[in-house]
């Protein structure tokens, strides 16, 4: 399958920064790029889908001011977590959409204290 | 309202045992069903699919069932290694979508040796 990799993969930072998370498409141009966010035990839950060149499409209830999406090449698409606190602490993970497949990234660990 | 699920949160199997994972969903539209496996503090990794076409697809040690008319889909692994254990997501995608999934909620699955 093809090779997504985030960076980093685990960032532990105070209140009020704020953080950008890095997915790249190692072997394939992706137009596509998903960002989701898995609490402990849970589902991944899709935040946003990001096209390359336009905006993201946001899901329901999340805030597109405090987590902003570009997709500024077909290989790279970035999660900014803006103003972070505590409760934004979780488990992102990126995939890059394939014809039928969604490939994943290995996940990026947030803290935030 | 959960359109995918997975009723089972774990399942303990031991090796050289089949392990029948199942899921559930509720809309119709679905015309595209993948597995992932997946890791602790790893993204998920894609094992097999199948189309709404279909209603087996076999890959190995993995098999895929889909009854449309019960609207049921099952991966068989047969027989279960230890290096099975982990945690699996059915994830299904809307005909016409721009090939976002939609996961369930997981099981656990623990393969004793």
């Amino acid at each position: 399958g093809a090779v997504v990799s985030q960076h980093p993969s685990w960032v532990i930072c105070k209140s009020g920064t704020s953080v950008k998370i890095e997915c790249r498409s190692l072997d394939f141009q992706a137009t596509t790029m998903f960002w989701y966010r898995q609490f402990p035990k849970q589902s991944l839950m899709l935040m946003a889908t990001s096209n390359e060149g336009s905006k993201a499409t946001y899901e329901q209830g999340v805030e597109k001011d405090k987590f902003l999406i570009n997709h500024a090449s077909l290989t790279l698409s970035t999660l900014t977590v803006t103003s972070a606190h505590p409760e934004d602490s979780s488990f992102y993970i990126c995939s890059a959409a394939g014809y039928n497949e969604q490939f994943f990234g290995p996940g990026t660990r947030l803290t935030v204290l | 309202d959960q359109q995918v699920k997975q009723n089972s949160p774990s399942l303990s199997v031991q090796e050289g045992r089949i392990s029948i994972l199942n899921c559930d969903y509720t809309n119709s539209m679905f015309d595209y069903f993948l597995w992932y496996k997946k890791y602790p503090a790893e993204g998920p990794t894609f094992l097999i699919s199948i189309s709404s076409i279909k209603d087996k697809n076999e890959d190995g040690r993995f098999t895929v069932f889909l009854n449309k008319s019960a609207k049921h889909l099952s991966l068989h692994i047969v027989p279960s290694q230890p290096g099975d254990s982990a945690v699996y997501f059915c994830a299904l995608r809307p005909s016409g979508s721009a090939r976002q999934l939609t996961f369930g909620s997981g099981t656990q699955l623990t393969v004793l040796p």
